[in-house]
């Protein structure tokens, strides 16, 4: 079984819509959850860290739900610089880091 | 925030031969760097994690012989592709966490390998 599980997607919005990723995670011992950005042929970027209590950077909101194992970044007002791969990524412990398959989002004009 | 330096950024070689990619922490030390491949149009795959002083921990179906790491450094790792052969070829990514205890992880600019 997969350690992350994330819908691949794509995700095609007009600019300005509001978009939603989930990812479920099997180890319900994971610490740690972020969101990263990866553009085309570049490295991953965080974007932002996931806690407990959610948290919102801007038009992003990641939420976790520990009872159900999933995490979700919320995109509001899409931009078209917000396109790009969207990956999230589950820690069990200090030396394990896993990444979900990506999901890809196009802000379309 | 920290960096990863990751060289060479593209190499192309024989068949046959071997290359080495290696990953910095420029400004934290780092006990553990994590070794990815990225297919075209695919996820990051965890290859293996890289512990500063010991043996690096492999991903099930990842040849330990063929895909060569050492993290003889707080600073350092390398990753060695062996006898490489053209579906060998991918995008290589190394990530490194501060060892006081950042949570998350930076990465290297990736290296593209093509066999030819």
């Amino acid at each position: 079984r997969k350690e992350v599980e994330q819908d691949p997607g794509p995700f095609n919005v007009p600019e300005g819509a509001t978009v939603a990723f989930n990812c479920t995670y099997s180890n319900s011992a994971s610490q740690s959850f972020f969101w990263y950005r990866q553009d085309c042929r570049k490295e991953p970027k965080l974007l932002m860290s996931v806690y407990s209590s959610g948290n919102e950077d801007g038009r992003f909101t990641a939420q976790l739900n520990r009872a159900s194992q999933y995490i979700s970044l919320l995109i509001r007002d899409s931009k078209l610089s917000d396109s790009a791969t969207y990956l999230c990524v589950v820690s069990p412990r200090w030396n394990q880091f896993y990444f979900g398959t990506g999901t890809s989002l196009t802000v379309i004009p | 925030g920290a960096v990863v330096s990751q060289h060479p950024s593209r190499v192309i070689c024989k068949s046959g031969t071997s290359v080495k990619i290696e990953c910095r922490s420029l400004d934290f030390q780092a006990t553990t760097m994590f070794w990815y491949r990225q297919f075209p149009k695919q996820s990051l795959m965890l290859m293996a994690t890289s512990n500063e002083g010991s043996k690096a921990t492999y991903e099930q179906g990842v040849e330990k012989d063929k895909f060569l790491i050492n993290h003889a450094s707080l600073t350092l790792s390398t990753l060695t592709v062996t006898s490489a052969h053209p579906e060998d070829s991918s995008f290589y990514i190394c990530s490194a966490r501060d060892y006081r205890g950042g949570t998350e992880a930076f990465f290297g600019q990736g290296t593209r390998l093509t066999v030819v």
